[in-house]
């Protein structure tokens, strides 16, 4: 069963700093990789999705790898703002255990705090 | 605007007493689910549908049932709602297959008591 980890839990950064979040699976036989953010007490918001068959995907100021092989995807944020404070979700996407369906599985997120 | 809508977003209600929560998407997608997120445990998956009147239990279906008898339409049912069923939950939808985004609703936050 896929497991995701997220590294680090929280995170605190002076504004205007660039950071990394760190995501790893332990199943590579995945489809795809969706980063997502949290606002407290709201949904999630899509930021990124890289295919399997990508490396990298850029929005902005976001810029999210996948490494399949290793199991692992980053989510680089440059200049980070306040605005960005937030928790961040990865979630790979694998075949669920139902014929021909598929299934995210999250990771528990790193809750971002950027201190003006 | 595309969204996925999920009603109410908030909600109090006694152990016992059946209610449904409403989940509806506007991107004529043919996937949908449903995710309970708790404190430690993250997101989980409850119940998915590939299609109109197909659905399958994801990991912890006990205490709800679903059905998509429309395409837009994903109600969560919860018969005999338990205060262990106190969650935040989240309607999702997408296009079924490998490279498509998932989409989330803005949440239901349900108290049982």
């Amino acid at each position: 069963k896929q497991e995701v980890t997220q590294i680090p839990a929280a995170l605190s950064v002076p504004e205007g700093e660039n950071l990394v979040l760190n995501c790893s699976f332990t199943d590579s036989a995945i489809y795809n990789l969706q980063w997502f953010r949290q606002d407290p007490g709201k949904g999630l918001t899509s930021l990124l999705l890289i295919q399997s068959s990508q490396r990298e995907q850029t929005s902005g100021r976001l810029n999210a790898s996948l490494d399949k092989s290793s199991g692992r995807s980053t989510l680089y944020i440059a200049a980070s703002q306040p605005g960005d404070s937030a928790t961040y979700l990865c979630a790979p996407l694998e075949h669920g255990s139902g014929a021909g369906s598929y299934q995210l599985t999250f990771g528990k997120g790193t809750k971002l705090s950027v201190i003006p | 605007e595309a969204q996925v809508t999920q009603n109410p977003r908030y909600l109090i209600t006694v152990t016992g007493k059946k209610l449904t929560v409403t989940c509806s998407q506007n991107m004529n997608h043919e996937y949908m689910s449903w995710y309970r997120q708790d404190p430690g445990l993250g997101l989980r998956q409850i119940y998915y549908s590939m299609n109109v009147e197909v659905t399958d239990k994801g990991d912890v279906p006990e205490g709800y049932k679903v059905s998509r008898k429309e395409k837009r339409n994903f109600p969560l049912i919860l018969e005999s709602p338990s205060p262990n069923q106190t969650s935040l939950y989240f309607c999702a939808s997408s296009y079924v297959g490998m490279n498509t985004e998932a989409f989330f609703g803005q949440g239901t936050r349900l108290t049982v008591v």
